[in-house]
């Protein structure tokens, strides 16, 4: 099973709203990543986690707040967003470790209005 | 800093031809090469990871080659169909960051 899920696969929310993101992974891997991409341009990264704990945040808006509850789970909490944050949000995982294979879920096609 | 740079930006071809997807990067202080499909509005599917000490990669009708001296990789896809169709991004994951750094991809169209 190489599968990354992530829930929902769309979402729509006010600016006003607390909605959160979620990503889960069976694959027993120790790294996982939340990225941000726009359309028609390459993903970014935001967020990195390794052995749960937060490793690297790229300077992303605390609106977004990312949390590693355990091994498998990833979520991100959305607070008073912005149009702008509109984007596709990818969640991916990888073990820990030099050279080793990332894999992506299908991502979460957000819409803030 | 690594910057990874993919041509052409666009391709369209007929099906049935073979053809050649690139990718460059400046810094040849890397871990490892990775290209992946991604359909419109979906997430990445990952086709081929080349590790640096590696020449090249196969997998069915794709076949990835990697030049870590001259910083260049390519995507080699064989027979193409319509269901190629798609955008191929190519990444690199950094031995001074370990961050995967993406290309801008290129959006392949095969017309039947």
């Amino acid at each position: 099973d190489t599968e990354v899920t992530q829930t929902p696969k769309h979402l729509v929310m006010g600016m006003t709203n607390k909605k959160s993101l979620k990503c889960e992974q069976h694959m027993g891997h120790r790294a996982m990543y939340w990225y941000k991409q726009k359309a028609k341009k390459p993903p970014e990264l935001m967020f990195v986690y390794s052995y749960e704990k937060l490793s690297i945040n790229e300077s992303v808006p605390s609106r977004f707040s990312p949390e590693c509850p355990n091994s498998s789970l990833l979520n991100l909490h959305l607070h008073a967003l912005q149009p702008e944050d509109s984007a596709l949000y990818l969640c991916a995982s990888s073990q820990v470790g030099q050279g080793l294979e990332a894999f992506f879920g299908q991502g979460t096609r957000l819409t803030v209005v | 800093k690594q910057e990874v740079t993919q041509i052409p930006a666009a391709l369209s071809v007929p099906e049935g031809e073979n053809l050649v997807l690139n990718c460059s990067f400046t810094d040849s202080a890397i871990y490892n090469l990775q290209w992946f499909r991604q359909d419109p509005g979906k997430g990445l599917t990952s086709l081929l990871l080349i590790q640096s000490s590696q020449r090249e990669q196969t997998s069915g009708r794709l076949n990835a080659s990697l030049d870590k001296s001259s910083g260049r990789s390519t995507l080699y896809i064989a027979a193409s169909q319509p269901g190629d169709s798609a955008t191929y991004l190519c990444a690199v994951r950094s031995r001074v960051t370990g961050k995967l750094i993406f290309g801008q991809g290129t959006t392949l169209q095969v017309k039947p």
